[in-house]
């Protein structure tokens, strides 16, 4: 079982579309967890951090849920350039080493 | 340009060849990782430094890998004796220990194929 899960997608959506991500982690002892954006054939950026009391950055939500061991991320009025894939991404130790998921693509169209 | 920078961005090599790639990370971060990212799947942990000391190595990273941060600035991986499955991406990123934003920042990646 890989430490972090996602789903593949893709996710197809039309523009202006609410869309969300969910995302699983298997160690409890992960300590800080994030969103990072990854265009085709580019490098990984981060999007955002995810906090138990949950963070918004303009029409992004991320979510934690240390219980449940689960994250979500929520874009809402969706746009052509969100169109990427969406890495869940976990850090566990004092290494400060990331964990990532396989990604979950998003296709915004017209 | 004052970000994580990799060289070279492609090589094509034939089995059985030696590669090296090298990454200069930000200027003022100490620490060092190395990552690889085969299609569709998220990048893998391979290793990282701190300054000039290799703290860890993932178990992805057998004995054909070897990597070096020899004055604590830049790195480099070496593969020997490639294999058609060391075939991916090769990202490097940096960080500063203490930073207030706990983010790495990644170098656009070494596409290496193995024919």
């Amino acid at each position: 079982r890989k430490e972090v899960e996602q789903d593949p997608g893709p996710f197809n959506v039309p523009e202006g579309a609410t869309v969300a991500f969910n995302c699983t982690y298997s160690n409890s002892a992960s300590q800080s967890f994030f969103w990072y954006r990854q265009d085709c054939r580019k490098e990984p950026k981060l999007l955002m951090s995810v906090y138990s009391s949950g963070n918004e950055d303009g029409r992004f939500t991320a979510q934690l849920n240390r219980a449940s061991q689960y994250i979500s991320l929520l874009i809402r009025d969706s746009k052509l350039s969100d169109s990427a894939t969406y890495l869940c991404v976990v850090r566990g130790d004092s290494s400060y080493k990331l964990i990532f998921g396989s990604g979950t693509r998003l296709l915004v169209r017209p | 340009d004052t970000g994580v920078s990799q060289n070279p961005r492609h090589k094509i090599t034939k089995r059985g060849q030696n590669v090296t790639f090298r990454c200069d990370p930000i200027s003022e971060h100490n620490r060092l990782y190395w990552y690889r990212q085969t299609l569709g799947q998220g990048p893998e942990f391979l290793t990282y430094f701190q300054n000039e000391a290799q703290l860890e190595k993932s178990r992805l990273l057998s004995d054909r890998f070897s990597a070096e941060r020899p004055k604590g600035s830049f790195s480099t991986l070496e593969i020997q004796r490639t294999e058609q499955g060391d075939s991916a991406m090769y990202l490097c990123a940096s960080r500063e220990t203490g930073q207030a934003v706990e983010e790495q920042y990644f170098g656009p990646g070494t596409r290496l194929t193995v024919t």
